[in-house]
């Protein structure tokens, strides 16, 4: 079975431009959340879909957004790109929620490594 | 909010040898869950192994044991038989048990060196 996948694999871009990246989660997963990973440093969490709703959001700027398609694929878009949104984006994607306590391991892509210049 | 320290930023261990990795974290919760993740070169983000915090038997996966002591908030991985494929960066994540949806609290993460 494929893993979580993730397109592009690199990225570049210059400041103020604007970046969509691509996640096809693992069949059957319907949740996929978001992390920004800067070189040097812990993965930080972005955003959380679940049956193409916004679950959960960390402390990013209103420059980056996402969508839950049908398919359970998602978008992550950074608008108004800065310097230090350079990172490694990645997506990981589980079976289902856990509001209610149940364990839901997440299973991670490769990541898009973004260089903003 | 919960924070996750790993206050080693680089270790070496000796093939074969035995190593074990550190990890600190806050939480007001009493109920959740603790990771260590694996990530190689290839970037790709690995799960090492899981302890649930109302467990109080420590977690363990073939060569990877944990020591989770609740009191102190502490959570470090001891790997056992080190393999120069080990390799990598790893993290410990936290994870609230309810109402957290998936999101994950990394720390800044140790890269662990194996010498053949």
């Amino acid at each position: 079975d494929a893993g979580v996948t993730q397109s592009p694999t690199h990225l570049i871009k210059t400041r103020g431009q604007q970046v969509t990246l691509r996640c096809s989660p693992i069949s059957g997963h319907k949740s996929v959340s978001w992390y920004q990973q800067v070189l040097g440093q812990g993965p930080q969490f972005i955003f959380q879909y679940y049956e193409k709703e916004e679950r959960g959001r960390g402390n990013f700027p209103d420059r980056f957004s996402a969508r839950q398609f049908p398919n359970y694929s998602s978008e992550l878009n950074v608008n108004a790109l800065l310097l230090g949104d350079s990172a490694l984006y990645l997506c990981a994607s589980s079976l289902g929620n856990t509001a209610v306590g149940d364990y839901n391991e997440q299973f991670f892509g490769p990541g898009t490594r973004l260089t903003v210049l | 909010a919960q924070t996750v320290t790993q206050s080693q930023p680089e270790m070496s261990v000796q093939e074969a040898e035995t190593v074990t990795l550190s990890c600190t974290y806050d939480t007001s919760e009493s109920d959740y869950y603790l990771f260590w993740y694996k990530q190689p070169p290839s970037r790709q983000m690995i799960l090492v192994i899981r302890q649930e915090a109302y467990k109080q038997q420590n977690a363990t996966e073939n060569r990877f044991s944990v020591n989770f002591q609740k009191a102190a908030k502490s959570f470090s991985l001891k790997i056992s038989d080190s393999q120069l494929g080990d390799a990598a960066m790893y993290f410990c994540a936290y994870r609230r048990r309810f109402n957290a949806g998936n999101m994950l609290t990394f720390g800044g993460g140790t890269r662990l060196m194996v010498k053949p």
